[in-house]
């Protein structure tokens, strides 16, 4: 059991700037989250996958960011045009759905961004 | 009110102490609750889980939950210099996580 990976673990941008993270679940698990969290907050949940498909969306991701799970296994997270209130730690998370799992999510080590 | 409201920090225990953290929820149909356990600069690390009311132990923490009151604690028996963390409290929502802003404790030496 490898764990939950993320890729970058830092990405330091300029404003305006497109950037692009990468989450790989533990192998077996069917649902994939992301979160954001800021310093001295909990994490806020952005949305989530079953499998590839995207089940919900917090009213927190803007146009401004899209995720994608295409074939059910690593999912990425884009964020367009930067601004520096997206500067912030993106936290990637996984589970396993059904009977045979208990639903307990798994949090990957975050991408931590900063906007300049 | 937020969703998920824990007691105001920091906490600071001496070693060999008992730390008690709590935490309430206001969806009264919220069926399952998580504490994590988080670093300083790292990632959340699940610790415990309940969904029965009731109290659930594993090694020196105890999570207990009371739905009626919409009520979770953490207790975490002869604190440790290791558990000096943020306790994050986190429930299920339909699928989707809602935390806490998390309890700091400092287990002093």
């Amino acid at each position: 059991d490898t764990g939950v990976s993320q890729d970058p673990r830092h990405k330091i941008t300029k404003r305006g700037q497109n950037v692009t993270f990468r989450c790989d679940p533990i192998s077996e698990h069917n649902r994939l989250y992301w979160y954001r969290q800021t310093l001295g907050q909990g994490p806020e949940f952005l949305t989530y996958f079953q499998n590839e498909a995207q089940l919900e969306k917090s009213r927190l991701l803007s146009d401004r960011f899209s995720a994608e799970r295409p074939k059910g296994s690593f999912s990425t997270l884009e964020i367009q045009r930067t601004e520096q209130g997206d500067s912030a730690m993106y936290l990637c998370a996984s589970s396993l759905a059904g009977s045979s799992g208990s639903g307990e999510q798994f949090f990957g080590p975050g991408t931590r961004l900063t906007v300049l | 009110q937020k969703e998920v409201e824990q007691n105001s920090g920091p906490l600071s225990v001496p070693e060999g102490a008992i730390a008690s953290l709590n935490c309430t929820y206001s969806d009264r149909g919220s069926q399952s609750f998580f504490w994590y356990r988080q670093y300083s600069g790292k990632s959340p690390e699940l610790i415990m889980f309940i969904y029965s009311n009731g109290d659930k132990e594993d090694g020196r923490f105890t999570a207990q939950l009371n739905k009626a009151s919409q009520y979770v604690s953490l207790l975490i028996r002869d604190s440790q210099p290791s558990d000096s963390a943020t306790y994050l409290c986190a429930v299920n929502n339909d699928y989707k996580l809602s935390f806490g802003a998390g309890t700091t404790v400092t287990v002093r030496a």
